[in-house]
């Protein structure tokens, strides 16, 4: 049973970096897209991003200039940062695996989520 | 503003049938496979259908997918109570900036 267990700080103030990470336990690390997916209070999905074993990132156009993602291969965890956060970044974040990219995309394993709440 | 369009809800008895609709265009659906996510409160997004009309293991054959041209359909047979929750679609937005794009979802209430 593939399993995603993510972390982080739940409260930031305007201008901070949102940072979270995600460990999969159980499944292989390889082979895979790495993804992240927000959800603002009341509202729906919103896609982030993703990166895969080599590094290689797809970000939202519209976040693109803000987040950086990573990982870690030796620890199996990948993670988001996204700078220069306003209240309008408050969501819930989800890490997600994705096996394909591109036409075949889907997210077929969440994590649990982080709410990430953004206030003075 | 999603650039896939979902009823805002659909409702039906227990027992009963609904269908929910995503609408998009080519450089969306039109040319790539489309997936569905059942939300129940409080909870994380669940795949049940996958390139279009593909079930992961332990999902019922109540839930089923289809797609034609630039729109896909989420069918739900045989309504249960457990059955309320948000349904989404997604899928990746071939256009200028490429990404996946889900749609703003679906209430279903039985």
């Amino acid at each position: 049973q593939v399993e995603l267990q993510q972390w982080g700080a739940g409260q930031l103030k305007p201008s901070e970096t949102l940072s979270l990470t995600c460990s999969l336990f159980s499944g292989s690390f390889k082979g895979y897209f790495w993804s992240w997916v927000r959800q603002p209070p009341g509202k729906g999905l919103e896609w982030i991003g993703d990166i895969n074993e080599s590094g290689t990132t797809n970000y939202n156009p519209s976040l693109k200039s803000r987040v950086t993602m990573s990982l870690d291969m030796s620890k199996s965890q990948f993670s988001l940062n996204l700078s220069s956060v306003t209240a309008a970044d408050t969501a819930v974040y989800f890490c997600a695996r994705s096996p394909h990219s591109g036409p075949f995309y889907n997210v077929d394993v969440w994590g649990r989520g982080t709410t990430v709440t953004v206030s003075s | 503003q999603s650039v896939l369009t979902q009823p805002p809800s659909v409702s039906a008895a227990p027992g009963q049938k609904v269908t929910i609709s995503c609408s998009g265009s080519t450089s969306n659906i039109g040319n790539n496979y489309v997936s569905w996510y059942q939300q129940l409160p409080g909870a994380a997004p669940k795949l049940l259908v996958y390139e279009n009309d593909k079930r992961p293991s332990g999902i019922p054959d109540r839930f089923s997918g289809s797609k034609s041209g630039t729109s896909a359909t989420l069918g739900i047979s045989g309504l249960q109570t457990g059955d309320e929750a948000d349904y989404y679609c997604g899928t990746w937005d071939s256009g200028l900036s490429a990404s996946f794009v889900f749609g703003a979802g679906t209430k279903v209430t039985v």
